[in-house]
């Protein structure tokens, strides 16, 4: 079956420090999307991919779709605290009705 | 603004009793999900419907059962809660188009327990 893997799987940064973080995948994705998810809430889309090499911003986040069609990152700058979560990449492909997630990014913010 | 929306927020509930978790979408969204998730852990996806009267167990075993009686609604049900229920659980919906899932909406979650 198709394997999603998201990495780092923790992160511990400075405010105002960039932050990086990225999936691969197994298969080939026709979509990446990018969540985050607040303490007690449900994950909010941040940005959704849908071609090959694309690359979008959303605000102080950018988000690519790699050439390969098997990995994405997801970059945030000068991060501030309420960048505080756990971060998920998903895609909702060709062929499938569900969403596949990876096991999150859990982000953590010193002030 | 939320479309999709999910009661209670919170419940704690004793052994062996019944419950329903509502779920509920305005976007005309033809595929609705659950997931269980615990806290600071991934999600996992429980059930799924594709519309109407389709419903299909998810890849980690649950002993809920769900309905879709209207596009809007997905409830979920616990004939006889147990401890090993305790959990948050989140309600998602998308819409396919062509071969792609596009809109894909989480409501705020319910988080139970179980005592």
């Amino acid at each position: 079956g198709q394997q999603l893997n998201q990495s780092p799987q923790s992160m511990f940064i400075q405010e105002g420090e960039d932050v990086s973080m990225n999936c691969t995948s197994s298969s080939i994705f026709n979509t990446w999307l990018w969540y985050k998810q607040d303490p007690g809430e449900g994950p909010v889309l941040l940005i959704a991919l849908y071609k090959a090499g694309e690359l979008t911003s959303n605000g102080r986040l950018t988000a690519q779709f790699g050439i390969t069609r098997k990995d994405s990152f997801l970059n945030i700058s000068a991060s501030i605290p309420s960048d505080v979560g756990i971060y998920f990449c998903g895609d909702s492909g060709a062929g499938s009705y569900q969403l596949t997630f990876g096991k999150g990014t859990k982000l953590s913010v010193i002030p | 603004e939320a479309d999709i929306y999910q009661t209670p927020r919170y419940l704690v509930i004793g052994t062996g009793k019944k419950i329903t978790l509502e779920c509920s979408q305005t976007m005309g969204h033809d595929k609705m999900y659950w997931y269980q998730q615990d806290p600071g852990m991934e999600l996992h996806l429980i059930h799924y419907s594709y519309g109407v009267n389709s419903t299909e167990k998810g890849d980690l075993s649950s002993e809920s059962t769900v309905s879709r009686i209207r596009t809007e609604h997905f409830p979920l049900t616990l004939e006889s809660a147990r401890p090993s229920h305790t959990s948050q659980y989140l309600c998602a919906s998308s819409i396919r188009q062509g071969p792609l899932n596009y809109g894909y909406t989480f409501g705020s979650g319910t988080r139970l327990t179980v005592v």
